[in-house]
């Protein structure tokens, strides 16, 4: 039982250059989300997909999209990176019953 | 809307010393409540969680108790470790989501 795995773990990227975050959670939770944390500001909300075929935009989903592959992966893609958006993304799942997540253990992203 | 508002860091004690993280929050409804604690270079986990008024929540010593109308949930340990290192976060669930404080950092020397 892995619970919730992400890939890549650390990636530099330069200014306009794209990529996707990977996650997967092996925990048959309903509810998946992206979060950034950056330093003296706590995690924000990126998106988070309720369930399987929905998305929904969280505090800061600006220069980012997101895809709910089926129920197990929910994958992060920025289209044009900034160095704004050098931090490090956690991804989590949750049962709703539970209102517990459970975290990846996180990429580092820094844009260079 | 939601908001965390927890005690501003970096917080450094030595061993056997007592802890207290203050935490206080604005929500519409009834919350449920949550510490987190993050390891360096891990992800977050759940330390402890309340889920209505006056509900205690503990754990590896940790406790804090969820009070409704000082709108609080603020974490205690009564003798830190070193391994109790990290930084810890306030959160709240209401929306089907988690609202987070800013984290407060706290090392403990030996």
């Amino acid at each position: 039982n892995a619970g919730v795995t992400q890939t890549p773990k650390f990636q530099v990227l330069k200014t306009g250059q794209s990529m996707t975050l990977q996650c997967a959670q092996d925990m048959n939770h309903n509810s998946m989300y992206w979060y950034r944390q950056d330093p003296g500001m706590g995690l924000r909300l990126i998106y988070y997909s309720a369930s399987e075929g929905t998305t929904d935009k969280g505090e800061v989903p600006n220069g980012y999209n997101v895809s709910r592959l089926n129920k197990r992966e929910f994958s992060l893609r920025l289209e044009s990176a900034a160095p704004s958006q050098t931090s490090v993304y956690f991804c989590a799942s949750n049962d709703r019953v539970q209102e517990t997540q459970y975290f990846g253990p996180g990429t580092r992203l820094l844009v260079l | 809307g939601n908001s965390v508002t927890q005690m501003e860091g970096p917080v450094t004690l030595s061993e056997e010393a007592f802890l207290t993280i203050n935490c206080t929050y604005t929500a519409t409804g009834y919350p449920s409540l949550f510490w987190y604690v993050q390891y360096p270079g891990e992800g977050l986990q759940l330390l402890l969680k309340a889920t209505k008024a006056d509900d205690k929540g503990s754990n590896k010593g940790f406790e804090a108790t969820y009070r409704k109308e000082t709108t609080s949930f603020h974490l205690e340990k009564g003798s830190v470790q070193v391994s109790d290192s990290a930084v810890y976060f306030c959160a709240l669930w209401n929306d089907y989501k988690l609202s987070f404080g800013a984290g407060t950092t706290v090392t403990v020397r030996a």
